[in-house]
Order: C-alpha cells, then structure tokens, then sequence
C-alpha cells in the first residue's frame, strides 16, 4: 500500500545533540514537507521541498536542518540550537497541481520527540 | 495576529446527529483556500475538504459538507450523521494567495461522539 513512513514513532533527545527524524514516501508525490505540533496548538510548518535537491523554509525553520536528495525520502534533523525541540512532528507529502488540489496532503503518523 | 480560530476547543454530539464547528479566518488576500483536516488518536491528519475563495457552491464530500460565509469569514465544517469513528480532533487551515504548501492551522476542536 502507498503511504508515508515516519520513523522513529518515539525519539528521545539528550542536551546538545542532533537528532534525525526519517520520512520516506512511496506515493510518487514530488512535493514534501515537514509540520511541527505542540499541545493545544494547530500544526506549524517547518520547512518544504517541490523537487528534489531544492527546499524552502517554512515559518519555524530556526534550529532544523532538512536534505532531500531523493523523491522518496526528506528527512529532518532537530539540532542543538532547537532550544524547545519536544514536540510532535508530522511529514507530509502531495502532488504538484492546481491550487486546490496541491493542497491535499497525505501524512505520515508522526514522531514524538522528547528531550531528556 | 491569529489568521485561523476555532473557538471551540471540544464538544460532544451524540451518533447519528450532525455537528457544526466553527471556523473564522482572516486574510486580506482576495484568492485563497480553506482546508479541513481529521487526526484521530493515532496522529495522523487526514484531508477532509477543500473550498475555494472563488468557487461559488459549498463544498460538500460525502458526510462533510463546508458552510462557507465569504463576508463573514467564516468555513464551519457540519459533520451530518455522526458515527463513533468520526471522534478525533478536527483542525481548519488556510491558504493565503498562491503561498505555495504554506497552510496556516487553527489549533483545533476536539469531537466526541457518544452511543
């Protein structure tokens, strides 16, 4: 079944260290993004990409890194300069199209990132 | 300033009946979409349904139905029949202009449904 895969589902940050959160997709979908979703809070986006090798900043993209060197798969890492990195993050992924359509994305199920 | 608001942070409705909830956006953008989206407990966020700023009928897909108020700015989802797998939280989002995968999220109802 075509889908979004996030993995892991539960990660767990010491002080100081960088952390990879891996998404990887088998939708064919070119466009790819990354949400960030605190308690009591719609989502917020971190940062996207329409084609491979290519991604623009979202509105919190401070304190996060992203690459996507393939279609399939855009991870995000949550650096040390994230000072507030728990959080629920959501990828996402959907078609390049008309407005309206573009818009219509498929989510994975989300990693809960925690610091200790 | 808060583009999308829903004011109501929770609410039960009893199966089989409809619900309504609200949503009010704000934008001086002319051209613009409103979104709907369901995550159960599991997390992940489903797409619901979309309307147009230009489109001039309601939205409707299935159950959902958008009660779209341009002058009002408001986009209430009504869920119609409810059943015990509609209980999750349901977000509304907005895009502004051609704001390419930019969607603005308001922080959510959540909707219990009771036998």
């Amino acid at each position: 079944d075509g889908g979004i895969t996030q993995s892991p589902k539960y990660l767990f940050r010491k002080e100081g260290q960088n952390v990879t959160l891996s998404c990887e997709q088998n939708l064919n979908h070119d466009a790819m993004y990354w949400y960030r979703q605190d308690p009591g809070q719609g989502l917020r986006l971190i940062y996207y990409s329409q084609i491979v090798n290519d991604f623009q900043k979202g509105d919190i993209a401070e304190g996060y890194s992203v690459s996507r060197e393939k279609k399939e798969s855009f991870p995000l890492t949550v650096t040390s300069a994230q000072k507030n990195p728990t959080a629920f993050y959501l990828c996402a992924s959907s078609i390049i199209s008309a407005v309206g359509v573009r818009e219509k994305l498929f989510f994975g199920s989300g990693t809960q990132l925690s610091v200790l | 300033a808060q583009k999308i608001t829903q004011t109501q942070p929770g609410m039960f409705v009893q199966e089989k009946e409809a619900v309504t909830l609200d949503c009010t956006y704000d934008t001086s953008d002319p051209s613009y979409g409103l979104f709907w989206y369901k995550q159960p407990s599991s997390g992940e966020m489903i797409f619901l349904i979309y309307q147009g700023s230009y489109d001039q009928q309601n939205a409707t897909e299935g159950r959902y139905s958008l009660n779209f108020q341009k002058a009002r700015k408001s986009a209430n989802l009504v869920i119609s029949a409810s059943q015990l797998g509609d209980s999750a939280m349901y977000f509304c989002a907005m895009r502004e202009g051609d704001s390419w995968g930019k969607l603005q999220f308001g922080a959510g109802t959540q909707v219990v449904v009771t036998p």
